[in-house]
């Protein structure tokens, strides 16, 4: 099993439509949640940290649960500038670790006019 | 720009060779990681590097090996390159643990092994 495991996609959505991505993580050591994105042929930027009590930025909610290890995005209102690959990432970092991140494989996002 | 880069850009190499790709991590990052970026799938973490010493490595052969030098830019070399190897090699920098500190990725070196 993988440690991060995101939705296959890819999505392929219309302008101003909403598009959920969910991701599950096997290590219950993991301390820190992340979204990343990346556009085509181009590094890795981070989107938003995700917190336990939930946190959104613009059109963007990341939730969290610990019980479940469940990660999910939402984006609201979609742009075609949203068209990318996003990537669910956690880290053990905290205490004697060196807190790597760790990547899902990324589900791919089309966003069409 | 994230003020890290990587070099060179590209490059192609022959199955069997050595190869060494660069990293200059943004001012003040003590902590260096490499990632292999395979295509289709997320980065997956090689090693990193702080403060000169490597202190976390990932599932990777002996073969791949870095430094980071006293202004804390880095190397990754890989000897003995396979098919596998070709891939977008991505470096990272952070003012501290990845997952406390954000990481700023460079562009990255895209490997290709023939």
């Amino acid at each position: 099993r993988k440690e991060v495991e995101q939705d296959p996609g890819p999505f392929n959505v219309p302008e101003g439509a909403t598009v959920a991505f969910n991701c599950t993580y096997s290590n219950s050591a993991s301390q820190s949640f992340f979204w990343y994105r990346q556009d085509c042929r181009k590094e890795p930027k981070l989107l938003m940290s995700v917190y336990s009590s939930g946190n959104e930025d613009g059109r963007f909610t990341a939730q969290l649960n610990r019980a479940s290890q469940y990660i999910s995005l939402l984006i609201r209102d979609s742009k075609l500038s949203d068209s990318a690959t996003y990537l669910c990432v956690v880290s053990d970092a905290g205490g004697t670790s060196y807190g790597k991140l760790t990547f899902g494989q990324g589900t791919i996002l089309t966003v069409h006019p | 720009e994230t003020g890290v880069t990587q070099s060179p850009t590209h490059l192609i190499k022959t199955r069997g060779q050595q190869v060494t790709l660069r990293c200059s991590s943004q001012s003040g990052h003590n902590t260096v990681s490499w990632y292999q970026q395979a295509l289709g799938q997320g980065p997956q973490f090689i090693f990193q590097y702080y403060r000169e010493e490597e202190n976390g490595r990932g599932n990777f052969p002996p073969r791949f090996s870095g430094l980071q030098f006293p202004n804390y830019s880095s190397e990754l070399n890989v000897n003995a390159l396979e098919l596998d190897d070709s891939a977008l090699y991505l470096c990272a920098s952070s003012l501290g643990q990845p997952g406390l500190y954000e990481q700023y990725f460079g562009p990255g070196t895209r490997l290709t092994v023939t």
